[in-house]
């Protein structure tokens, strides 16, 4: 257990939705990612976010946004669903004293898009 | 072409045998490296990190950088049926102020009894 928590662990839903996860970081750690794992794109990096504060972003859609709220705990909204969207979306947490250090993954939301 | 290549496998070998997983890189700004296990459904888990090139040994995992070639391995001696997972490298930047990891595709492996 990475000590990092995500929900749902399973979303259905149909195109045109919008759904939103949810993640809980480590204890401590201020800096959350989000990453989408599909099967012809693999892991890939969507957002990170500092202390509240959008920290870099990455091949994420407009359709797809997100924020760290004060405790910490950050949600992704994603809109306008499309059946391409369905993935595993991945929630990690670092302390982020130095940009080098380790991510821990939590256990993913399997999203599936009808 | 993708930052990072990973051949994806499968890759299958009996108990005890010692595994080697590789990936190649195009961006020499690339400074840090990490393997990591993700099981099947299941988060990934990071297992080896590194920065430097050479030779780093954890237990029976050992991960070998070459910054000259752009090359990384995990070898994985004495395998067992539960190293039976996807195998993926990452790697960032040495600069910057973002954590982004790039990923490889990931590398299936299955440990036969």
């Amino acid at each position: 257990d990475s000590g990092v928590t995500q929900t749902p662990k399973h979303l259905i839903t149909a195109t045109g939705q919008r759904v939103t996860l949810r993640c809980s970081p480590r204890s401590g750690d201020l800096s959350v990612y989000w990453y989408q794992q599909s099967l012809d794109q693999g892991l890939q990096f969507l957002i990170q976010y500092y202390n509240g504060e959008e920290r870099a972003k990455g091949n994420i859609l407009e359709r797809f946004s997100a924020q760290q709220f004060p405790d910490l705990h950050s949600e992704l909204n994603l809109s306008s669903l499309e059946l391409g969207d369905s993935a595993l979306y991945f929630c990690a947490s670092s302390v982020a004293r130095s940009w080098a250090d380790t991510q821990y993954f939590g256990p993913g939301t399997r999203l599936t898009v009808l | 072409q993708k930052e990072v290549e990973q051949d994806p496998g499968p890759l299958s070998v009996p108990e005890g045998a010692i595994v080697s997983l590789n990936c190649t890189y195009s961006n020499s700004a690339f400074q840090y490296f990490m393997w990591y296990r993700q099981y099947s459904r299941k988060g990934p888990e990071l297992l080896m990190y590194t920065y430097s090139s050479g030779n780093k040994e954890d237990g029976r995992f050992t991960a070998q950088v070459d910054k000259s070639s752009k090359y990384i391995s995990l070898f994985i001696r004495d395998s067992q049926p539960s190293d039976s997972a996807t195998y993926l490298c990452a790697m960032r930047h040495g600069s910057g102020n973002t954590g982004k990891l790039i990923f490889g595709q990931g590398t299936t492996l299955q440990v036969k009894p």
